[in-house]
């Protein structure tokens, strides 16, 4: 059975770094095909695909935040790591992770969703 | 990168209704196109993949069809627990963007 869960803070201020943790079970994220995306959902808007990393260790990022998201993995610890600079209020929403394989490039599986406010 | 249009935004249903929801892609993504449900406070929930394949688990109700840059869900027979957000992802290049939503929601 695959599981994720999303942690890290519920608030951070305005210019700080966000860094939320997707610790996940039921996978090993060494195996061929498989990656683990971030998602997020400001209040009131629609999902927002934010970035992804595989297997292999390839990275794929939003253009619009491209210069502020970093995203890696620990399959030791089985988590994938998400960091994000210079946060502002219009960050704030639910941030979630998600299982996918290239063989189905879907978001089969996600985790329950962690709520980041960016304010001061 | 691909934009993904959904129409209508919101729409109000009764129970046994036919709900039609359309997608549409900047571009052409053959089937590489997913539906997903969401109700507040849950996570998304994977219902249709490759334009028209029902993830296991989801009832026959939904179905979906489409190619190219033209997509709709259907949901045939509308259930109380079918009221929620619905959203269309592209998943034939990155950034694997999603659509705007369409809310249904109870007449």
């Amino acid at each position: 059975q695959i599981t994720l869960k999303e942690s890290g803070p519920t608030l951070v201020k305005p210019t700080q770094t966000l860094t939320l943790t997707c610790t996940f079970s039921g996978f090993s994220l060494t195996t061929f095909g498989e990656g683990v995306a971030w998602i997020r959902q400001p209040p009131g808007k629609t999902l927002e695909w934010l970035s992804i990393i595989y297997w292999n260790d390839e990275q794929r990022y939003s253009p619009s935040l491209e210069t502020r998201v970093t995203i890696t993995k620990d399959t030791s610890k089985k988590q994938v790591v998400l960091t994000m600079t210079n946060m502002d209020p219009v960050d704030t929403g639910t941030y979630f992770c998600a299982y996918t394989t290239v063989r189905t490039m879907t978001l089969e599986n996600w985790g329950q969703g962690t709520l980041v406010t960016a304010s001061s | 990168e691909i934009q993904m249009t959904q129409s209508p935004s919101s729409m109000s249903a009764s129970a046994g209704d036919r709900v039609t929801i359309s997608c549409r892609a900047s571009q052409s993504i053959a089937t590489y196109l997913n539906w997903y449900q969401k109700t507040p406070g849950k996570a998304p929930k994977l219902l249709i993949y490759s334009a028209s394949i029902l993830q296991g688990g989801v009832p026959s109700r939904f179905s979906g069809s489409g190619s190219g840059t033209d997509f709709t869900l259907i949901i045939t027979g509308l259930q109380p627990e079918d009221f929620a957000t619905y959203y269309c992802q592209q998943s034939f290049s990155s950034p694997f963007s999603f659509g705007g939503g369409t809310k249904v929601e109870i007449k």
